[in-house]
C-alpha cells in the first residue's frame, strides 16, 4: 500500500494564480480530509468527504477555495486566485476505523 | 465544538521518560489518538485508545486516559534523539468521523 499520495510536494506560485493540489487516498478508505497547517493556526480542517460527498466545508476559509472528489480515488483542492496568506502546508488524509492516514503534504508558497 | 489543548514545548534528556499531556472537552469522544510529526513530514499515527479503556501500552509508549477529567497522556520511556518531533493529540467526536487536533507539543531531546 503506497499510503495517501499528494502532489505536488512543493508549489511556488505568484499571487493571483490558480493553484490545484491533488490527493489519492488509500484504497478502501471512504472518508477524505483536507487540512491546512501553519505556524500561527496549527492544523485546521478545511473540508471532508464521506463516500465522495462533501460533508463539512465549514473550515474552507473563503470562496477562493474549492474542493472536489469526483471518485473514490481522487480529490483536488483548488485556490483561485491565490494570495500570500494562503502559504501553508496542505495535508490530505483518508480514514479507516483506526484513525487517519496522512499524506506527506504540499508546501505552498504564494509570492 | 470540541476543544483539545496541549502544552507547546517539552524538553527532556536522552534516556529519561517524556510525558506529553492533553485535555479535551467533549465527554462523548470515542477514540483518542497520538500522532507524531517529524520536520517536513506528514502526521504519523503512533497509537490510539478507545474511550472505555484507561491505559494502553505499546513498547516504549504508554497512553493513559482519565475520562472523568478528560485528560490524555502519552509517556515515552527511554526517550531517544529520534523521538524529537511534534506530538499531536487528536479526539474523535462521538457519532462522527471528524478528528479534532490539539496544537501539538514540540518534544526536544537533549544529549
Amino acid at each position: 500500500d503506497a499510503g495517501v499520495i499528494q502532489s505536488p510536494r512543493h508549489e511556488v506560485t505568484e499571487m493571483g494564480q490558480e493553484v490545484t493540489l491533488r490527493c489519492k487516498p488509500i484504497s478502501g478508505h471512504n472518508s477524505l480530509f483536507w487540512y491546512r497547517q501553519t505556524m500561527m493556526r496549527g492544523l485546521e480542517l478545511l473540508i471532508y468527504f464521506n463516500n465522495n460527498v462533501p460533508i463539512d466545508d465549514s473550515g474552507m476559509p473563503e470562496d477562493r477555495f474549492s474542493a472536489k472528489m469526483p471518485n473514490a480515488s481522487f480529490s483536488t483542492l483548488k485556490i483561485q486566485p491565490s494570495e500570500p496568506r494562503d502559504s501553508a502546508v496542505y495535508f490530505c488524509a483518508s480514514s479507516s476505523s483506526y484513525g487517519y492516514t496522512f499524506g506527506s503534504g504540499t508546501r505552498l508558497t504564494v509570492v | 465544538g470540541e476543544d483539545v489543548e496541549q502544552s507547546l514545548f517539552l524538553s527532556v534528556r536522552e534516556g529519561d521518560s517524556s510525558v506529553i499531556n492533553c485535555t479535551y472537552t467533549d465527554s462523548s469522544s470515542t477514540y483518542l489518538y497520538w500522532y507524531k510529526q517529524e520536520p517536513g513530514a506528514g502526521l504519523q499515527l503512533l497509537t490510539y485508545i478507545f474511550s472505555n479503556m484507561d491505559m494502553k501500552q505499546d513498547q516504549r509508549l504508554t497512553v493513559l486516559l482519565n475520562k472523568k477529567d478528560k485528560h490524555l497522556s502519552l509517556r515515552i520511556a527511554d526517550t531517544q534523539t529520534g523521538d524529537s518531533a511534534i506530538y499531536f493529540c487528536a479526539v474523535l467526536q462521538g457519532g462522527g468521523n471528524k478528528l479534532t487536533f490539539g496544537t501539538g507539543t514540540q518534544l526536544k531531546v537533549e544529549l
